[in-house]
């Protein structure tokens, strides 16, 4: 059984490009999050996304960010007109069910995409 | 809001040592869950124990186990018996609804 996979593994944008980052979800799960890192930091919040829905954006910037999960297909996140200040690691995790921290929603992470913005 | 403090940036144990991390949170929640996870230089972020709020055992996995203060809002992580193999960036984090809180780490070396 497959983890939570992202890709690329490392993207590289100029300043004003777009970068497209992809998640699939382990098999069976249909909650993705997608979480930020930046330098020295710990990962902050972004998006929390079911099937066709964005449950929760309150983590994502108001402009150029943006997140779906369709129906069919991996979890995108979208950054218009890269800046320098998106450089970070873009994580994304999967539930099985609405991750509350019981035992039986656990989160799973991929291994994160790192953009670097030129 | 709800914080994540972990105070050291950085720490060193030998190798069969034990090392503590420590870590503070802050919320006004009363029903939550405090894990640590474990990002190893190949970026992949690894849960290394869970721990209810509302439980006051404290929980262990293996050579990991934590003490858990609910009074001062601590959490504190032991590895026992330091491998080689655990040298990564630890992090605390908080949960009280679907979105995890981290700190900003701590970046552990086992030295041989």
């Amino acid at each position: 059984n497959a983890g939570v996979m992202q890709n690329p593994r490392h993207l590289v944008r100029r300043r004003g490009q777009e970068a497209r980052l992809r998640c699939s979800p382990m098999k069976g799960h249909s909650h993705v999050y997608w979480y930020r890192q930046l330098p020295e930091e710990g990962l902050k919040f972004m998006v929390y996304l079911q099937k066709e829905n964005i449950i929760d954006e309150s983590g994502m910037p108001k402009e150029r960010f943006s997140a779906e999960f369709p129906k069919e297909g991996p979890s995108i996140l979208r950054i218009q007109q890269v800046v320098r200040g998106d450089s970070a690691a873009y994580f994304c995790a999967s539930s099985p069910n609405v991750a509350t921290g019981t035992g039986n929603e656990k989160l799973f992470f991929g291994s994160g995409t790192q953009l670097s913005v030129l | 809001a709800q914080t994540v403090t972990q105070s050291q940036p950085e720490m060193s144990v030998q190798e069969a040592e034990t090392v503590t991390l420590s870590c503070t949170y802050d919320t006004s929640e009363s029903n939550y869950y405090l894990f640590w996870y474990k990002q190893p230089p190949s970026r992949q972020m690894i849960l290394v124990i869970r721990q209810e709020a509302y439980k006051q055992q404290n929980a262990t996995e293996n050579r990991f186990s934590v003490n858990f203060q609910k009074a001062a809002k601590s959490f504190s992580l032991k590895i026992s018996d330091s491998q080689l193999g655990d040298t990564a960036m630890y992090f605390c984090a908080f949960m009280a609804g679907y979105a995890l809180n981290f700190g900003k780490g701590t970046s552990l070396l086992v030295t041989p």
